[in-house]
């Protein structure tokens, strides 16, 4: 079936780097992809959101891209601080918006000091 | 912001028991809630919509005998793991979005309930 995935299950960088995490999506249907962290034992925080009529979204520290043409999304971190260590996850809301989250596998970000 | 609270947040029980869970959006109302389920180091898979006043809708493979969802108010949802099982252990998360059900508000989550069944 249609998935959304990543590319990378961890990614380690230096602390005050930038960092991109990246995302692949299969169902060209979707218009609406959103950006979690979650921290261990807690639920997903979001992050930022992106619409499919868009191609880039800012938010504070954070970037948004999204590919249409390639069905990719990616989220650039700047100047990366301890408190950014978490799993990432991308999700898209296949259907027109009135269902759950389709998320994908999730990236660990480790930031080192 | 938006603000989910899930209770409790940690239960351990023995197989047989049922277990309820409930997810309350403190500062918006949620016409509509839904659940997942997510195993260590796993992404989080929906298992059902809860739409207030009317029945859940529940994703393929999921036993809606097994996970009652209950959605009596705009603000609260309920899941009941009924006579639970080890295999049933795992972290339970809820989310809630403001607005109704074709909204474009982000869902909020809630922090998460994790069953463990002995």
């Amino acid at each position: 079936g249609e998935s959304v995935g990543l590319h990378l299950p961890t990614l380690s960088v230096q602390e005050g780097d930038n960092s991109i995490i990246n995302c692949a999506y299969s169902n060209s249907a979707s218009d609406y992809f959103i950006w979690y962290k979650q921290e261990s034992g807690k639920g997903p925080q979001f992050i930022i959101d992106i619409r499919s009529n868009m191609d880039k979204r800012q938010g504070q520290r954070v970037t948004v891209l999204l590919n249409k043409t390639v069905k990719h999304l990616s989220l650039q971190i700047a100047a990366t601080q301890p408190g950014d260590s978490a799993v990432y996850f991308c999700a898209e809301i296949p259907r027109g918006g009135a269902d759950g989250l389709t998320f994908g596998k999730g990236t660990h970000l480790i930031i080192q000091p | 912001g938006a603000v989910v609270s899930q209770h409790p947040s940690r239960v351990i029980c023995k197989s047989g028991t049922s277990v309820k869970i409930e997810c309350r959006s403190l500062d918006f109302q949620a016409t509509t809630m839904f659940w997942y389920r997510q195993f260590p180091k796993k992404s989080l898979m929906l298992m059902a919509t809860s739409n207030e006043g009317s029945k859940a809708t529940y994703e393929q493979g999921v036993e809606k005998d097994k996970f009652l969802i209950n959605h009596a108010s705009l603000t609260l949802s309920t899941l009941t793991v009924t006579s639970a099982h080890p295999e049933d252990s795992s972290f339970y998360i809820c989310s809630a979005r403001e607005g109704g059900p074709y909204s474009n508000q982000p869902q909020h989550f809630g922090d998460g309930t994790r069953l463990s069944i002995l």
